[in-house]
């Protein structure tokens, strides 16, 4: 199984601030299937980013994926205060599908 | 739009079983996978399992093996994950969400929570 490790556990950011979590892989992940999901609190997650770094429909662009292999960014360019959440990593190459522990993101 | 729609909150003794169903609708069923996961209070997420809604394949996560049963009903568009030999730490909210082919988890139902306890 691919264990997927994110950092930081806990971000702490003021709004315009530029976030950048980090999501590594115990092996690669084949084809780069490695996608990016936002829960807010109380509701189910939201896809935001798939293939590692295509965005979802309706997405803004201020949310972007990067790397390959087992070394996977996601940033949040400029940090607004509806992005308060828990950001989660998951890879979809190799059954079974995992994801990160995840990362909080705390607006100051 | 596309809509996954669950089935309300249960409340379960150590033993029983429990049955989760996720109706969809906005997009033809048979096209897509629906995969379940799992959500402990305040824990991460935990990917249980995916069936095809075309031909009823299934892939379950090794830990659940033998417990977890995924079926679906393509007459009305609707999923069901069955859970037997329930356990205090299946206590969780579980999520039924769509799945593309080759692609990840792209619309989430709004969660069921399961409750096991004497």
């Amino acid at each position: 199984e691919i264990v997927l490790t994110q950092s930081p556990g806990t971000l702490s950011l003021f709004p315009g601030e530029r976030a950048t979590l980090s999501c590594r892989a115990s092996q690669s992940i084949r084809i780069n299937y490695l996608s990016w999901y936002q829960q807010k609190p109380g509701q189910a997650p939201r896809l935001l980013i798939f293939g590692a770094s295509s965005r979802a429909t309706g997405i803004p662009d201020r949310f972007s994926g990067s790397g390959s292999g087992t070394d996977f960014t996601l940033t949040i360019s400029r940090l607004e205060p509806e992005d308060l959440a828990v950001y989660y990593c998951q890879q979809y190459g190799s059954s079974p599908w995992t994801f990160g522990q995840g990362t909080k993101v705390e607006i100051k | 739009q596309v809509q996954l729609v669950q089935s309300g909150a249960e409340v379960k003794k150590p033993g029983a079983s429990v049955k989760v169903s996720c109706k969809a609708s906005g997009y033809t069923f048979t096209s897509y996978g629906i995969s379940w996961v799992r959500q402990a209070p305040g824990q991460g997420l935990e990917w249980m399992g995916w069936i095809s809604a075309y031909n009823g394949d299934t892939n379950y996560a090794q830990n659940l093996q033998g417990r977890v049963t995924m079926t679906t009903d393509t007459s009305t568009s609707t999923a069901y994950m069955e859970l037997r030999s329930l356990r205090s730490d299946d206590t969780a909210v579980y999520f039924c969400a769509r799945v593309p082919s080759y692609n990840p988890l792209d619309n989430w139902g709004q969660g069921t929570l399961v409750t096991v306890s004497s």
